[in-house]
């Protein structure tokens, strides 16, 4: 299957800095991306879905302030928590859709940000 | 209507026994099933999937049963072996927009 890649893997910062997650399709050109969050035991969360070139449309709830994405190209999108705080320590996953693909949802391999 | 209702929340069968997940779901819309392995720490994989036009799906020591007028389907895992163990999430989705998950299965498979 198709390969997305997520980068760091782990990340720990201090309160009020801001941390930059990427995603990146390694061998398809995706045309959606979702961002989500998954808290122990639960299930996913989606935060936001970002389409190539165009502005994120993000979950209820979800300040778009904080949590920024932009998807410049068919391969990369990035989540920025912008002056993280300890409850936005987390799990964050993305995943793609590959452009035309039936159907089949691809995730990266997921980021646990730790805010001390 | 957008929610998939998940069961049991938790699961555990020896080693060889068959393991089942069941899912609910709403939305007639919904156009495509998939179900996700996840190990700890890792993103989610995709396991197996179906469409509503076909009632059963195997691969491997994977089914999905699908009944459609139930609105209903189930993962089976024939033959459980300790590296099962994982969270399995189902999902329903509308393609290519959207996804909805459900609340997961953590399963234990004992030697």
């Amino acid at each position: 299957g198709a390969v997305v890649s997520q980068h760091p893997s782990w990340v720990i910062c201090k309160s009020g800095t801001s941390v930059k997650i990427e995603c990146r399709s390694l061998d398809f050109q995706a045309t959606t991306m979702f961002w989500y969050r998954q808290f122990p035991k639960q299930s996913l969360m989606l935060m936001a879905t970002s389409n190539e070139g165009s502005k994120a449309t993000y979950e209820q709830g979800v300040e778009k302030d904080k949590f920024l994405i932009n998807h410049a190209s068919l391969t990369l999108s990035t989540l920025t928590v912008t002056s993280a705080h300890p409850e936005d320590s987390s799990f964050y996953i993305c995943s793609a859709i590959e452009g035309g693909s039936t159907g089949e949802l691809f995730f990266g391999e997921g980021s646990r940000l730790t805010v001390l | 209507q957008q929610q998939v209702k998940q069961s049991p929340q938790s699961l555990i069968v020896q080693k060889g026994g068959i393991s089942i997940i069941n899912c609910a779901y709403e939305n007639t819309a919904f156009d495509y099933f998939p179900w996700y392995q996840q190990f700890p720490g890792k993103g989610p994989a995709l396991l197996i999937a179906i469409r509503p036009d076909v009632s059963e799906k195997k691969e491997g020591r994977f089914t999905i049963s699908f009944n459609k007028s139930a609105k209903q389907f189930s993962l089976h895992i024939m033959d459980s072996q300790p590296g099962d163990s994982a969270t399995y999430f189902c999902a329903a989705s509308i393609v290519p927009t959207r996804w909805v998950f459900g609340q997961g299965t953590e399963l234990s498979v004992k030697p």
